[in-house]
């Protein structure tokens, strides 16, 4: 069984820090890490596809990396915002296909 | 761009009814659309793959008589959950892939009630 592990489950910071969540997944079949930030009644927004071992990617304060042979993926969050306030999943897609497998995601609360 | 969108966004029902959700790629073509579903606390669980112009693939323990799912365009999904039962109530959310694309892209969900 294939299984996606993020943490923390849930973290609360003060606006300003600067935080860090983790995923964990299968090391093998890797075909591609997603990570996403679920916003309260909006869709998830794709942040990053990475799909090679080392990728390093950024977007504005997020940044993600990963390292495909122990199997994770850090994702980065400098100077939060309350805006950064969102569930962040990650999803883990196998040399199947396209189909991804979730983790419970990490619930940020950011307050100003 | 793609954006996906889902209706309706909440539904209550009674139980023994059918109840359809659609899900639509609104600028580009999705050969693929999944399907999936969010228990309390739990991670997004794939119910199942829809593949247009051919059957769904189901995911193992997923009841392919009960949810219904059909594809008939590169833009249209639709999940019908046949005589819903209480149990049936959850969020259920889906996603689309542009052809050629790693992304999935998902709609804003479905929350159903069954009373």
């Amino acid at each position: 069984i294939l299984n996606v592990e993020q943490s923390p489950q849930s973290l609360h910071v003060q606006e300003g820090d600067s935080t860090n969540f983790t995923c964990s997944f299968p090391s093998s079949n890797f075909y591609a890490l997603h990570w996403y930030r679920w916003e309260t009644a909006k869709s998830p927004e794709a942040l990053f596809v990475m799909t090679l071992n080392g990728d390093e990617k950024k977007k504005g304060r997020i940044s993600a990396t990963l390292n495909t042979k122990e199997g994770y993926s850090y994702l980065y969050i400098k100077g939060s915002q309350p805006e950064d306030s969102a569930t962040y999943l990650c999803a883990f897609g196998t040399q199947a296909g396209t189909v991804l497998i979730f983790g419970k995601g990490t619930t940020l609360s950011v307050s100003s | 761009g793609a954006v996906v969108s889902q209706h309706p966004s909440r539904v209550i029902c009674k139980s023994g009814t059918s109840v359809k959700i659609e899900c639509r790629s609104l600028d580009f073509q999705a050969t693929t659309m999944f399907w999936y579903r969010q228990f309390p606390k739990k991670s997004l669980m794939l119910m199942a793959t829809s593949n247009e112009g051919s059957k769904a693939t189901y995911e193992q323990g997923v009841e392919k008589d009960k949810f219904l799912i059909n594809h008939a365009s590169l833009t249209l999904s639709t999940l019908t959950v046949t005589s819903a039962h209480p149990e049936d109530s959850s969020f259920y959310i889906c996603s689309a892939s542009p052809s050629g694309r790693y992304e999935q892209f998902f709609g804003p969900g479905t929350r159903l009630t069954v009373l």
